[in-house]
Protein backbone atom coordinates (compact mmCIF):
# COMPACT_ATOMS: atom_id res chain seq x y z
CA UNK A 1 0.00 0.00 0.00
CA UNK A 2 0.70 3.68 -0.16
CA UNK A 3 3.01 5.07 2.98
CA UNK A 4 5.27 8.19 3.42
CA UNK A 5 8.36 8.18 5.45
CA UNK A 6 9.76 11.59 6.56
CA UNK A 7 12.52 12.13 9.06
CA UNK A 8 12.05 12.44 12.88
CA UNK A 9 12.80 14.94 14.56
CA UNK A 10 12.85 17.43 17.19
CA UNK A 11 15.39 19.14 14.68
CA UNK A 12 16.89 22.12 16.35
CA UNK A 13 18.54 24.71 14.32
CA UNK A 14 19.65 28.32 14.19
CA UNK A 15 17.98 31.29 12.65
CA UNK A 16 19.31 32.10 9.00
CA UNK A 17 20.49 28.24 9.18
CA UNK A 18 19.00 25.88 6.25
CA UNK A 19 16.89 23.57 6.37
CA UNK A 20 16.20 20.34 5.13
CA UNK A 21 13.09 17.83 6.26
CA UNK A 22 13.37 14.58 4.25
CA UNK A 23 10.63 12.98 2.54
CA UNK A 24 10.10 9.68 0.59
CA UNK A 25 7.41 7.99 -0.20
CA UNK A 26 6.06 4.55 -1.31
CA UNK A 27 2.89 4.54 -4.09
CA UNK A 28 1.65 2.00 -6.59
CA UNK A 29 0.29 4.76 -8.93
CA UNK A 30 0.90 8.72 -9.54
CA UNK A 31 0.43 10.45 -6.65
CA UNK A 32 0.15 14.07 -5.48
CA UNK A 33 2.12 15.50 -2.92
CA UNK A 34 1.68 17.65 -0.24
CA UNK A 35 3.90 19.25 2.32
CA UNK A 36 1.56 20.52 5.65
CA UNK A 37 2.26 23.23 8.85
CA UNK A 38 1.15 22.65 12.07
CA UNK A 39 1.74 25.90 14.68
CA UNK A 40 1.43 24.62 18.57
CA UNK A 41 -2.57 24.39 19.32
CA UNK A 42 -3.79 24.87 15.69
CA UNK A 43 -4.85 22.62 12.97
CA UNK A 44 -3.12 22.06 9.71
CA UNK A 45 -2.46 24.46 7.05
CA UNK A 46 -1.06 23.67 3.16
CA UNK A 47 2.30 24.97 2.67
CA UNK A 48 2.58 23.56 -0.84
CA UNK A 49 2.26 20.76 -3.35
CA UNK A 50 3.08 19.14 -6.46
CA UNK A 51 0.70 17.13 -8.77
CA UNK A 52 3.10 15.30 -11.23
CA UNK A 53 7.46 14.25 -11.35
CA UNK A 54 9.77 17.54 -11.77
CA UNK A 55 7.14 19.84 -10.54
CA UNK A 56 8.21 22.27 -7.63
CA UNK A 57 6.05 23.39 -4.71
CA UNK A 58 7.24 26.62 -3.07
CA UNK A 59 5.75 28.89 -0.43
CA UNK A 60 6.91 31.18 2.19
CA UNK A 61 10.10 30.65 1.27
CA UNK A 62 10.19 26.70 1.41
CA UNK A 63 10.44 24.75 -1.56
CA UNK A 64 10.03 20.98 -2.74
CA UNK A 65 10.62 18.91 -6.00
CA UNK A 66 8.58 15.56 -7.12
CA UNK A 67 11.35 13.43 -7.68
CA UNK A 68 9.46 10.80 -9.29
CA UNK A 69 13.28 8.78 -9.84
CA UNK A 70 14.14 8.51 -6.24
CA UNK A 71 10.64 8.62 -4.99
CA UNK A 72 10.97 11.86 -2.61
CA UNK A 73 9.40 15.30 -1.95
CA UNK A 74 11.98 16.95 0.16
CA UNK A 75 11.05 20.05 2.08
CA UNK A 76 14.00 22.99 1.73
CA UNK A 77 14.09 26.58 3.18
CA UNK A 78 17.45 28.39 2.45
CA UNK A 79 17.04 30.48 5.42
CA UNK A 80 14.86 29.49 8.73
CA UNK A 81 13.27 32.11 11.33
CA UNK A 82 12.17 31.44 14.68
CA UNK A 83 8.42 32.00 13.32
CA UNK A 84 8.97 28.39 11.18
CA UNK A 85 9.11 26.49 14.08
CA UNK A 86 6.19 23.85 14.35
CA UNK A 87 5.47 20.58 12.99
CA UNK A 88 5.67 19.95 9.36
CA UNK A 89 3.73 17.19 7.93
CA UNK A 90 4.73 14.88 4.20
CA UNK A 91 1.46 13.38 2.69
CA UNK A 92 0.40 12.15 -0.32
CA UNK A 93 -3.04 11.26 -2.32
CA UNK A 94 -3.44 8.94 -4.89
CA UNK A 95 -5.98 9.06 -7.79
CA UNK A 96 -6.90 5.20 -6.68
CA UNK A 97 -7.74 6.13 -3.36
CA UNK A 98 -9.71 8.60 -1.49
CA UNK A 99 -7.39 9.25 1.38
CA UNK A 100 -4.36 11.29 2.07
CA UNK A 101 -1.64 9.53 3.74
CA UNK A 102 0.04 11.48 6.33
CA UNK A 103 4.01 10.89 7.50
CA UNK A 104 4.55 10.66 11.11
CA UNK A 105 5.35 14.35 11.22
CA UNK A 106 8.98 16.18 11.95
CA UNK A 107 8.77 18.96 14.86
CA UNK A 108 10.97 22.12 14.19
CA UNK A 109 12.82 24.63 16.81
CA UNK A 110 14.33 27.19 15.50
CA UNK A 111 17.09 29.18 18.04
CA UNK A 112 17.09 33.41 17.62
CA UNK B 1 -14.18 34.41 6.26
CA UNK B 2 -14.68 31.00 5.01
CA UNK B 3 -12.69 28.49 7.30
CA UNK B 4 -13.72 25.15 9.37
CA UNK B 5 -14.70 26.00 13.26
CA UNK B 6 -14.46 22.80 15.50
CA UNK B 7 -16.27 23.21 19.08
CA UNK B 8 -15.32 22.68 21.28
CA UNK B 9 -11.21 23.63 21.80
CA UNK B 10 -11.22 21.50 25.08
CA UNK B 11 -13.07 18.84 25.96
CA UNK B 12 -13.33 16.20 29.17
CA UNK B 13 -15.21 13.16 29.19
CA UNK B 14 -16.02 10.68 32.35
CA UNK B 15 -15.99 6.82 31.32
CA UNK B 16 -18.32 5.35 30.08
CA UNK B 17 -20.19 8.48 28.06
CA UNK B 18 -20.39 9.95 24.82
CA UNK B 19 -19.70 13.07 23.69
CA UNK B 20 -19.72 14.56 20.00
CA UNK B 21 -17.37 17.02 18.66
CA UNK B 22 -19.18 19.60 16.28
CA UNK B 23 -17.62 20.79 12.91
CA UNK B 24 -18.83 23.05 10.49
CA UNK B 25 -17.77 24.52 7.43
CA UNK B 26 -18.59 27.35 5.30
CA UNK B 27 -16.31 26.62 2.23
CA UNK B 28 -19.12 25.11 0.24
CA UNK B 29 -16.75 21.94 0.16
CA UNK B 30 -18.33 18.33 -0.68
CA UNK B 31 -15.87 15.84 1.62
CA UNK B 32 -15.40 16.07 4.97
CA UNK B 33 -13.12 13.80 7.08
CA UNK B 34 -12.34 13.81 10.74
CA UNK B 35 -8.54 12.38 12.06
CA UNK B 36 -7.23 11.77 15.09
CA UNK B 37 -3.67 12.61 15.97
CA UNK B 38 -1.78 10.72 18.85
CA UNK B 39 1.51 12.48 19.87
CA UNK B 40 4.48 10.57 17.42
CA UNK B 41 1.81 8.97 15.39
CA UNK B 42 0.59 11.57 12.35
CA UNK B 43 -2.93 11.74 11.60
CA UNK B 44 -5.13 8.65 11.44
CA UNK B 45 -8.28 8.65 9.41
CA UNK B 46 -11.55 8.05 11.81
CA UNK B 47 -13.98 8.60 8.75
CA UNK B 48 -14.78 10.78 6.25
CA UNK B 49 -18.10 11.66 3.60
CA UNK B 50 -18.20 12.64 0.16
CA UNK B 51 -21.30 13.72 0.08
CA UNK B 52 -24.84 14.42 2.24
CA UNK B 53 -26.35 10.89 3.91
CA UNK B 54 -23.03 9.09 2.75
CA UNK B 55 -20.03 8.32 4.67
CA UNK B 56 -17.49 5.63 4.79
CA UNK B 57 -15.14 3.92 7.61
CA UNK B 58 -11.90 5.13 7.73
CA UNK B 59 -8.23 3.05 8.81
CA UNK B 60 -9.44 3.74 12.88
CA UNK B 61 -13.41 3.64 13.37
CA UNK B 62 -13.64 1.31 15.54
CA UNK B 63 -15.71 2.98 18.85
CA UNK B 64 -16.55 6.49 16.68
CA UNK B 65 -19.80 6.98 14.65
CA UNK B 66 -20.67 10.06 12.61
CA UNK B 67 -23.51 11.91 10.37
CA UNK B 68 -24.05 14.13 7.69
CA UNK B 69 -26.76 15.55 7.84
CA UNK B 70 -26.32 18.63 6.34
CA UNK B 71 -23.35 19.70 3.43
CA UNK B 72 -22.02 22.12 6.35
CA UNK B 73 -21.62 19.83 8.94
CA UNK B 74 -19.82 16.50 9.87
CA UNK B 75 -20.30 15.67 13.90
CA UNK B 76 -18.33 13.29 15.44
CA UNK B 77 -19.38 11.02 18.62
CA UNK B 78 -16.81 9.30 20.60
CA UNK B 79 -18.80 6.16 22.09
CA UNK B 80 -17.96 4.51 25.20
CA UNK B 81 -16.38 1.58 23.34
CA UNK B 82 -13.22 3.54 22.11
CA UNK B 83 -11.07 2.40 24.80
CA UNK B 84 -8.91 5.25 24.57
CA UNK B 85 -10.47 8.56 23.39
CA UNK B 86 -7.95 10.85 24.51
CA UNK B 87 -6.47 12.71 21.42
CA UNK B 88 -6.28 15.42 19.37
CA UNK B 89 -8.75 15.20 16.81
CA UNK B 90 -8.95 17.18 13.53
CA UNK B 91 -11.62 17.87 11.05
CA UNK B 92 -11.03 18.34 7.23
CA UNK B 93 -12.32 19.00 4.53
CA UNK B 94 -11.92 19.50 0.43
CA UNK B 95 -13.75 20.50 -2.46
CA UNK B 96 -14.19 16.86 -3.73
CA UNK B 97 -12.29 13.44 -2.81
CA UNK B 98 -9.69 14.24 -5.54
CA UNK B 99 -5.99 13.67 -4.98
CA UNK B 100 -5.12 16.95 -6.57
CA UNK B 101 -7.54 18.88 -3.97
CA UNK B 102 -5.90 20.13 -0.57
CA UNK B 103 -7.77 19.64 2.63
CA UNK B 104 -8.39 22.43 4.99
CA UNK B 105 -8.46 21.95 8.73
CA UNK B 106 -10.08 23.58 11.59
CA UNK B 107 -8.10 23.97 14.51
CA UNK B 108 -8.81 21.10 16.53
CA UNK B 109 -10.61 19.30 19.43
CA UNK B 110 -8.42 18.17 22.22
CA UNK B 111 -10.39 15.92 24.19
CA UNK B 112 -9.11 14.14 27.69
CA UNK B 113 -10.94 11.27 29.99
CA UNK B 114 -11.47 12.00 33.91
Amino acid sequence: GNSVTQMEGPVTLSEEAFLTINCTYTATGYPSLFWYVQYPGEGLQLLLKATKADDKGSNKGFEATYRKETTSFHLEKGSVQVSDSAVYFCALSDRRDDKIIFGKGTRLHILP
Amino acid sequence: DGGITQSPKYLFRKEGQNVTLSCEQNLNHDAMYWYRQDPGQGLRLIYYSQIVNDFQKGDIAEGYSVSREKKESFPLTVTSAQKNPTAFYLCASSIVVDSNQPQHFGDGTRLSIL
